[in-house]
């Protein structure tokens, strides 16, 4: 593994039933977020985790619950899939804040909930 | 509220030079960043400006003027596969990142 792996890639999931998306780094980095990008909007961070232990809502939180149980796993799970959340989730991860250094991103993990 | 505004298309000739322009409005500024991100792939990163003026990285330069809440980026000598989306994000007084929708830079022979 090199930088930032999420799973799966791709998936096309029914309303309501629970998904999680996994993300796994091997850079040590302290820092992780997801975020989901959609057409015509810019990233929005949905949580973040400065350390291990450790969790935060970011912008659309909503839906969606985070883990962090050591550094290098950051589980995202949609407890129970909406339509509206149709969309391309990134996990990234950084050495420092998100603000004051570089984001590694993982290749990104399409949802579709119909 | 927060804004990253950032025309949302772009067409440029290969060889060519390009100037992608970013204007924001934030609650506080502690740095630009540009990311590069190649249709169905990741954003990687490009460059990072806190203080006023330009940044050169080979083909590629980020000017910012914190006074106007204005950035841009320059590409020169562009190639096919320079055909992608630019994003421009800014860190707010909270260290949050507030991103842009992005610009699609198309690259015609």
């Amino acid at each position: 593994i090199a930088g930032i792996t999420q799973a799966p890639t791709s998936q096309i999931l029914a309303a309501g039933r629970r998904m999680t998306l996994r993300c796994t780094q091997d850079m040590r980095h302290n820092a992780m977020y997801w975020y989901r990008q959609d057409l015509g909007l810019g990233l929005r961070l949905i949580h973040y985790s400065n350390t291990a232990g450790t969790t935060g809502k970011g912008e659309v939180p909503d839906g969606y619950s985070v883990s962090r149980a050591n550094t290098d796993d950051f589980p995202l799970t949609l407890a129970s899939a909406v339509p509206s959340q149709t969309s391309v989730y990134f996990c990234a991860s950084s050495g420092g804040g998100a603000g004051t250094g570089e984001l590694f991103f993982g290749e990104g993990s399409r949802l579709t909930v119909l | 509220g927060q804004n990253i505004d950032q025309p949302t298309e772009m067409t440029a000739t290969e060889g060519a030079i390009v100037q992608i322009n970013c204007t924001y409005q934030t609650s506080g500024f502690n740095g630009l960043f540009w990311y590069q991100q190649h249709a169905g792939e990741a954003p990687t990163f490009l460059s990072y400006n806190v203080l006023d003026g330009l940044e050169e990285k080979g083909r590629f330069s980020s000017f910012l003027s914190r006074s106007k809440g204005y950035s841009y980026l320059l590409l020169k000598e562009l190639q096919m596969k320079d055909s992608a989306s630019y994003l421009c994000a800014v860190t707010d007084s909270n260290y949050q990142l507030i991103w842009g929708a992005g610009t699609k830079l198309i690259i015609k022979p």
